[in-house]
């Protein structure tokens, strides 16, 4: 079964507008990590944001908030203002468990456009 | 600071030769993660080093497939009698002390196998 699902290939976005991006995952572990990533055309994975599962509040880094539903097992990105050099693919992970190999999983990603 | 690094940025090789690619994790951490990515895919995890030792290599898909880190920093990833389905981006990733902090991933090296 599929740990992270991210049901949408392709997204626009009017510049300045935000944008909410979507991703659900699966686990039975109590305790887990999510994680987003920006993949733009260069090719390098640039880290955005983190929620842990025990977390009482949803993560915020600058422009960037993670929407963490986890009685809906979702953990959508919002991007505000969006910018042109936000375009990219984006990928939602997760980490199962503090122990073992903290190897993350990922989804298939979302291509996002952003349109001046 | 220095990000991780990942030599060379492109590879192109023929079906059967053997290669080699190096991943400089950034400086003290002790964790150091390689994943594959296939075209239009997420990255999968291959094998994950806490140290010199390879804790899990559970995601390397056969035999053919061998990585190293002799001394804790460096990693190489070794391809075996390579196969064109081995084209792919080969990302690295390095994490602080903890599994659990944040991995930083390299630019990656494009595998292309004909």
């Amino acid at each position: 079964a599929q740990k992270i699902t991210q049901t949408q290939p392709g997204m626009f976005v009017q510049e300045k507008e935000a944008v909410t991006l979507d991703c659900t995952y699966d686990t039975s572990d109590p305790s887990y990590g999510l994680f987003w990533y920006k993949q733009p055309s260069s090719g390098e994975m640039i880290f955005l944001i983190y929620q842990g599962s025990y977390d009482q509040q949803n993560a915020t880094e600058g422009r960037y908030s993670l929407n963490f539903q986890k009685a809906r097992k979702s953990a959508n990105l919002v991007i505000s203002a969006s910018q042109l050099g936000d375009s990219a693919m984006y990928f939602c992970a997760m980490r199962e468990g503090t122990s073992g190999t903290y190897k993350y999983i990922f989804g298939t990603g979302t291509r996002l456009k952003v349109l001046a | 600071g220095a990000g991780v690094s990942q030599t060379p940025s492109n590879k192109v090789t023929e079906k059967g030769k053997y290669v080699e690619l190096r991943c400089d994790p950034i400086s003290g951490h002790t964790a150091l993660y390689w994943y594959r990515q296939s075209l239009g895919q997420g990255p999968e995890f291959l094998i994950y080093f806490q140290g010199t030792g390879a804790a899990d290599d559970s995601g390397l898909p056969n035999d053919r497939f061998f990585a190293v880190r002799p001394e804790g920093s460096v990693s190489t990833l070794k391809i075996q009698r390579t196969e064109r389905g081995d084209s792919a981006v080969y990302l690295c990733a390095s994490s602080a002390h903890r599994g659990t902090d944040t991995q930083y991933f390299g630019p990656g090296t494009r595998l292309t196998v004909l």
